[in-house]
């Protein structure tokens, strides 16, 4: 299957520090990147969906302000959580649509998370 | 409303068994695609299977097969001689309308599923 990496895999910060996690897609291109947070024991959160070449689409709730997304290239978003505090804990996870050209096929690969612990 | 409901929030099987992990959904849009992601406790979103709301036939990937049944909207992951490394959680997931949309999954609340020796 395709491979979607991220990295850190952990990050332990400061409170009031930013934190910057990427998410590349290794053997596809990604025009569109999703960022997901989920808290222990329940299911994905769906943050912000990323589109290479243009601004970000946030959830409702989600603080854009808070939340950086950048999609600067085919292969890499990047989510910065600016400002962290204790409440940001929690493991993010980023996703890659690969597009097959062939109607409804698309399939989102995962990357391994990333467990932010802000002290 | 729910779109994806998973019922069962833990399940066991016996080791070498089948299991079918529960998934109903709920749209009006005749273009959606489903999918079923195993979670380990590693963390890691492990795709597993894919039925388009148009395909004719039930997907099967290896042990993994999804008894599609569209009339009852449901979407049921059926594992077939279950192995220890199957203990994990289970998420099935919807994306509606395939054609011109962001394609963002809706994901269910999961299932664990815990296989015994």
């Amino acid at each position: 299957g395709a491979v979607v990496s991220q990295h850190p895999s952990r990050v332990i910060c400061k409170s009031g520090t930013s934190v910057k996690i990427e998410c590349r897609s290794l053997d596809f291109q990604a025009t569109t990147m999703f960022w997901y947070r989920q808290f222990p024991k329940q299911s994905l959160m769906l943050m912000a969906t990323s589109n290479e070449g243009s601004k970000a689409t946030y959830e409702q709730g989600v603080e854009k302000d808070k939340f950086l997304i950048n999609h600067a290239s085919l292969t890499l978003s990047t989510l910065t959580v600016t400002s962290a505090h204790p409440e940001d804990s929690s493991f993010y996870i980023c996703s890659a649509r690969r597009r097959t050209g062939v109607r409804g096929t698309d399939t989102q690969y995962f990357g391994p998370g990333t467990r932010l612990t802000v002290l | 409303a729910q779109k994806i409901t998973q019922t069962q929030p833990g399940m066991f099987v016996q080791e070498k068994e089948a299991v079918t992990l529960d998934c109903t959904y709920d749209t009006s849009d005749p273009s959606y695609g489903l999918f079923w992601y195993k979670q380990p406790s590693s963390g890691e979103m492990i795709f597993l299977i894919y039925q388009g709301s148009y395909d004719q036939q039930n997907a099967t990937e290896g042990r993994y097969s999804l008894n599609f049944q569209k009339a009852r909207k449901s979407a049921n992951l059926v594992i077939s001689a279950s192995q220890l490394g199957d203990s994990a959680m289970y998420f099935c997931a919807m994306r509606e309308g395939v054609e011109g949309s962001q394609g963002n999954l809706i994901f269910g609340k999961g299932t664990k599923l815990s296989v015994k020796p």
